[in-house]
């Protein structure tokens, strides 16, 4: 089984409305990092977050990262409906990566 | 719940052999994904597969990997001659259709020495 869970499975926003996404995760980690799902392509790298780092900013998407309570964020800010795609959040240990089961935003124009 | 599997959990293999990477995805998906990641470095997409043929491939796709969906159940990532630089875990994910969530497997871990 995959150890990132994200939740919620799936997100309905209004365009200019700001998304959060969760993922908690069960063992220790090195970095966790947020990917965004495209179509045929497959997933593209949005944010790396190391485990001695608290958060993150790149453009509109903020993460965070709380170790004690083995969660972390995803913020994407005055959304679009560009935004909608699956997102998913990837831990990696000392010599492993897991995948969550990833959440799908949907942005309504 | 189904869920995508992958075999081995770890390859280790000499540099310069032949491996062949196992995923089976769940039963109704009709696309198939292959991607890999070195330790420490983001995940990289390699080639989405459907109706038999492949989609859509990246640069690092290139003439030493091929994939094939042998029979009705197993997709398949073949390297051949591998180099030390191919040691990196392997995913394969599968969707039901090209937007859906895709969903992951457990990862290959190879190692080449």
């Amino acid at each position: 089984s995959q150890q990132g869970e994200e939740d919620p499975q799936a997100l309905s926003i209004q365009e200019g409305e700001n998304a959060t996404m969760n993922c908690s995760y069960k063992t220790s980690i090195n970095n966790l990092q947020w990917y965004r799902q495209n179509s045929g392509r497959g997933l593209v790298h949005l944010i790396l977050i190391r485990s001695n780092e608290r958060e993150k900013h790149s453009g509109r998407l903020r993460v965070t990262l709380d170790t004690s309570k083995k969660s972390s964020s995803l913020l994407i800010t005055a959304s679009r409906a560009a935004d909608t795609a699956s997102y998913f959040c990837a831990t990696e240990s000392i010599n492993d990566m897991r995948f969550g089961a990833g959440t799908r935003l949907t942005v309504k124009p | 719940e189904p869920e995508v599997t992958q075999t081995p959990s770890h390859q280790v293999t000499q540099m310069g052999q032949e491996v062949i990477l196992r995923c089976v995805p769940i039963s109704n998906h009709l696309y198939f994904y292959w991607y890999r990641q070195i330790l420490g470095q983001k995940v990289e997409f390699l080639v989405s597969f459907y109706n038999n043929e492949i989609s859509e491939k990246s640069e690092i796709f290139d003439d030493q990997f091929s994939v094939e969906r042998p029979d009705g159940s197993n997709f398949t990532l073949k390297i051949r001659s591998t180099k030390l630089e191919d040691s990196a875990m392997y995913f394969c994910a599968s969707s039901e259709a090209w937007t859906d969530t895709q969903y992951f497997g457990p990862g290959t871990r190879l190692t080449v020495l």
